[in-house]
């Protein structure tokens, strides 16, 4: 089974509008981290937001936020105000905590964002 | 910036030809991980590092073989090259290998095997 499931593979969506990635995930573990990264067309891979799972709040980080729902165990990233910028692929990823020599980052398949002028 | 160091930034080679690939990671982080990124795989954990010592295998082939030395820096090599290895080498560090430890990841090394 996945262990992260990223359902959309491309977005387009207008400069300045708000916009929402998907990432749905599966562990029994009870102790497990959500990251977010971007990766340019450049190729390099940026570390946008991290969300723990004993965290009681959404993590926030400038125009970023994770939509964190537990029971759903989905942690969807929202992007405010997209800029021309933010066009890249991004990737969901989750570490689980408590098995020793599983400290892998475990990536969705990623979905490409394209922000329109 | 990362802060994460990787360098070849690209590298072209022969089939059968052996490469090293060498990372040194942030001031500080302990762990070190090594992922390959391929078109038809997506983003694979290949091995990880801490302190010196191997702490966790993924998809690694045997053909691959890593090592964290004293200073901190690794390296992975690859040997016997075959076509299907051309892809994106990522190396990452964190401070410690908890599941709340961010990896930082350097801009990676891109493998042409002709």
């Amino acid at each position: 089974a996945q262990k992260i499931t990223q359902t959309q593979p491309g977005m387009f969506v207008q400069e300045k509008e708000a916009v929402t990635l998907d990432c749905t995930y599966d562990t029994s573990d009870p102790s497990y981290g959500l990251f977010w990264y971007k990766q340019p067309s450049s190729g390099e891979m940026i570390f946008l937001i991290y969300q723990g799972s004993y965290d009681q709040q959404n993590a926030t980080e400038g125009r970023y936020s994770l939509n964190f729902q537990k029971a759903r165990k989905s942690a969807n990233l929202v992007i405010s105000a997209s800029q021309l910028g933010d066009s890249a692929m991004y990737f969901c990823a989750m570490r689980e905590g408590r098995v020793f020599g599983n400290e892998k980052l475990t990536f969705g398949t990623g979905t490409r964002l394209t922000i329109i002028p | 910036d990362s802060g994460v160091t990787q360098t070849p930034k690209h590298l072209i080679t022969a089939t059968g030809q052996r490469v090293t690939l060498r990372c040194s990671p942030r001031s500080g982080d302990l762990s070190v991980y090594w992922y390959q990124q391929s078109l038809d795989q997506g983003l694979q954990f290949l091995i990880q590092y801490y302190n010196g010592e191997e702490r966790a295998k993924g998809n690694i082939l045997e053909r691959f073989s890593a090592q964290q030395f004293p200073d901190l820096h690794s390296e992975l090599n690859l040997s016997s090259l075959e076509l299907g290895d051309s892809a994106l080498y990522f190396c990452a560090s964190s401070v410690e290998d908890r599941a709340m430890d961010i990896q930082y990841f350097g801009a990676g090394t891109r493998l042409s095997v002709l």
